[in-house]
């Protein structure tokens, strides 16, 4: 069982449409970070949460952390083909980072 | 320049080899990780060392030795290999060991394929 349950496992979508990724557990964490990874690259950071009920926005990304701090969400508004990728939650629940088996987002021009 | 540099990208070999794969940060950083990524692009962490002293070992075979000669490299050794090795091993780094709090940078990979 992973400690951190991303969904959906797979997102197909046009262009200039939005899309939501959410990633949930049981667990309480101190922060939680987002990254995306290109094929054939390795996992870049895109943000990380900390507070509860706390909203960034990264251009036309916008994550948010759960009040209770067991959950967050990734949403892009008017995605771009240069979205596509795997989008990957990852959280400290003791002192490693542990991810998420991630969310595979297509984009279609 | 590359942050996080691994050699080789790709490594092909037979059942029952030793093989391994080499990792530099030049970015200063005194914590240097080892993931490993399987076949459902589940990311798992193997080994962290900080200033060259090993402070993560995951349950890990031992037949996976991890080497650091000084803090802006991490080694990672393999012996006989199987056929569940493969996978894309990705190295890492950090600025410090506070429990991975600090951002990672990750390196763009080995992608090992064991026959």
């Amino acid at each position: 069982t992973q400690l951190l349950e991303q969904s959906p496992q797979f997102l197909s979508i046009q262009e200039g449409e939005n899309l939501t990724v959410y990633c949930n557990s049981s667990s309480v964490f101190s922060s939680l970070q987002w990254y995306r990874q290109e094929p054939g690259e390795g996992p870049v950071l895109l943000v990380t949460v900390v507070t509860g009920g706390e909203v960034k926005k990264l251009k036309r990304l916008t994550f948010q952390f759960g009040d209770a701090r067991k959950d967050s969400s990734l949403h892009i508004t008017a995605a771009q083909p240069g979205d596509t990728g795997l989008y990957l939650c990852a959280g400290l629940p003791d002192y490693k980072l542990s991810f998420g088996a991630g969310t595979t987002v297509t984009v279609r021009a | 320049d590359t942050a996080v540099s691994q050699t080789p990208k790709y490594l092909v070999t037979q059942m029952g080899n030793d093989k391994s794969i080499k990792c530099e940060q030049n970015l200063g950083h005194d914590t240097m990780y080892w993931y490993k990524q399987d076949s459902k692009k589940f990311l798992k962490i193997m080994f962290s060392y900080n200033n060259k002293e090993l402070i993560i070992n995951e349950t890990v075979p031992n037949r996976f030795s991890p080497k650091s000669p000084d803090k802006a490299h991490l080694n990672l050794h393999i012996n006989s290999l199987e056929l569940g090795d493969s996978a894309v091993y990705f190295c890492a780094s950090s600025l410090r060991a506070s429990g991975g709090s600090d951002t990672q940078y990750f390196g763009p990979g080995t992608r090992l394929t064991v026959l």
